[in-house]
């Protein structure tokens, strides 16, 4: 099915660990984004890329690299895991000004 | 800087009853406006995308309105159901980016 694929579901990190996450869209989207999810702080965005090549940072993009080498994958490197960075992970993407469609989240704990 | 604020945070209605969700934002100069539902544990799930030369759109018991001189929109729900229980989320974009509000959290009582 077409959409937003991200993995892993669910991630346990212990403090230092660096890890990636995934994110792939096959719809050809343009815009692909990452955001945070915490209780009482909404949604935040961290990253976002207008397209292969191009990546900008966001509201909260400390300890948090990306790159966009293809148009489809927009990964998400934790360099080294904080517990602060425990949260939900959530991708988007998006075609210009169309609306956006969202992965089904990543929850990572860090310990 | 764009604020996305969104009244009230939480609501319980009886089944039935039709209710209407509060979004503001701080700058008018947006290019779409989207509304999302969230349940528990889960993804977003886009309702509503409503461009920045429209006014309203509607999906079956669904409707959002546009006021972008006020800064407002509202999603309008008719007939609540239990199964509209989550929490909605609205969200602006331009300049590439979506700034989300807090959501609301909805819970229809049977």
């Amino acid at each position: 099915n077409a959409g937003v694929t991200q993995t892993p579901k669910f991630q346990v990190l212990k403090t230092g660990q660096s890890m990636t996450l995934q994110c792939a869209q096959d719809m050809n989207h343009e815009y692909m984004s990452w955001y945070r999810q915490d209780p009482g702080m909404g949604l935040r965005l961290i990253h976002y890329s207008v397209g292969a090549g191009i990546t900008d940072q966001g509201e909260v993009p400390n300890g948090y690299n990306v790159s966009r080498s293809t148009t489809e994958d927009f990964p998400l490197r934790l360099l080294s895991a904080a517990p602060s960075q425990t949260s939900v992970y959530f991708c988007a993407s998006s075609f210009g000004l169309g609306g956006y469609t969202f992965g089904s989240g990543t929850r990572l704990t860090v310990v | 800087k764009q604020e996305v604020t969104q009244i009230p945070a939480a609501l319980s209605v009886p089944e039935g009853e039709n209710l209407v969700l509060n979004c503001s934002f701080t700058d008018s100069a947006i290019y779409n406006l989207q509304w999302f539902r969230q349940d528990p544990g889960k993804g977003l799930t886009s309702l509503l995308l409503i461009q920045s030369s429209q006014r309203e759109q509607t999906s079956g018991r669904l409707n959002a309105s546009l006021d972008k001189s006020s800064g407002r929109s509202t999603l309008y729900i008719a007939a609540s159901q239990p199964g509209d229980s989550a929490t909605y989320l609205c969200a602006v974009l331009r300049d590439d980016k979506i700034i989300f509000g807090k959501g609301t959290r909805l819970h229809i009582l049977p």
